[in-house]
């Protein structure tokens, strides 16, 4: 079945203590991106990444990091969380550059304490 | 940068037609999205609209793109419990990395 898994699915952590959350798709998809999701704001981009080694920031990038090693993954890393991190996390994947869609997961809810 | 704007919040009866809008600021759209979320899930894409047309039906679901307005309406007719869900309206601009701005989205309550 084709899809986006993001792991842990629910995450509740304490300030500063270094924290990833997981991102897979097994369409052999090029683009993938990070969002988070917040009341009142919507989705908003942290960063995305074209391909393997390819990545740039999104609207809200500050106190993440993302690597992409492999193309099927992409992990989001919170170095040092703080509360104004607690989200919605979203990733998405698309074919390509040019492709219409994207493929979401099913989110991660981060709590930061 | 761009900006896309949606009402937090709809309320309709089962069997009559919602109408949810939105209005965004990139003249140089593409592509014009509507996806949704149920609860507890992540988003799926329900329709989406060249910007060079003007309307696109698709079973009970009709999009409107008026592109100088920058106003895009999704019109779900004969609305079912099973609707309810946040909608997200989305614009993805000409610079071609799939660069996709998402309003707030809009909850849709559906009453029985």
């Amino acid at each position: 079945e084709a899809q986006v898994t993001q792991n842990p699915r629910y995450l509740i952590t304490v300030t500063g203590k270094k924290l990833t959350v997981t991102c897979s798709q097994n369409m052999n998809h090029e683009y993938m991106s990070w969002y988070r999701q917040d009341p009142g704001l919507g989705l908003r981009q942290i960063y995305y990444s074209m391909n393997v080694e390819v990545t740039d920031k999104g609207d809200v990038p500050e106190g993440y990091k993302v690597s992409r090693k492999e193309k099927r993954n992409f992990p989001l890393i919170l170095e040092s969380p703080s509360p104004n991190q607690t989200s919605l996390y979203f990733c998405a994947s698309g074919r390509d550059r040019n492709s219409y869609e994207q493929y979401f997961g099913p989110g991660t809810r981060l709590t930061v304490t | 940068g761009e900006d896309v704007e949606q009402s937090l919040f709809l309320s309709v009866r089962e069997g009559d037609s919602s109408v949810i809008n939105c209005t965004y600021t990139d003249s140089s759209s593409t592509y014009l999205y509507w996806y949704k979320q149920e609860p507890g899930a992540g988003l799926q894409l329900l329709t989406y609209i060249f910007s060079n047309m003007d309307m696109k039906q698709d079973q009970r679901l009709t999009v409107l793109l008026n592109k100088k307005d920058k106003h895009l309406s999704l019109r779900i007719a004969d609305t079912q419990t099973g609707d309810s869900a946040i909608y997200f309206c989305a614009e993805r601009d000409s610079g071609g990395y799939q660069k996709v701005t998402f309003g707030t989205g809009t909850k849709l309550q559906v009453i029985p």
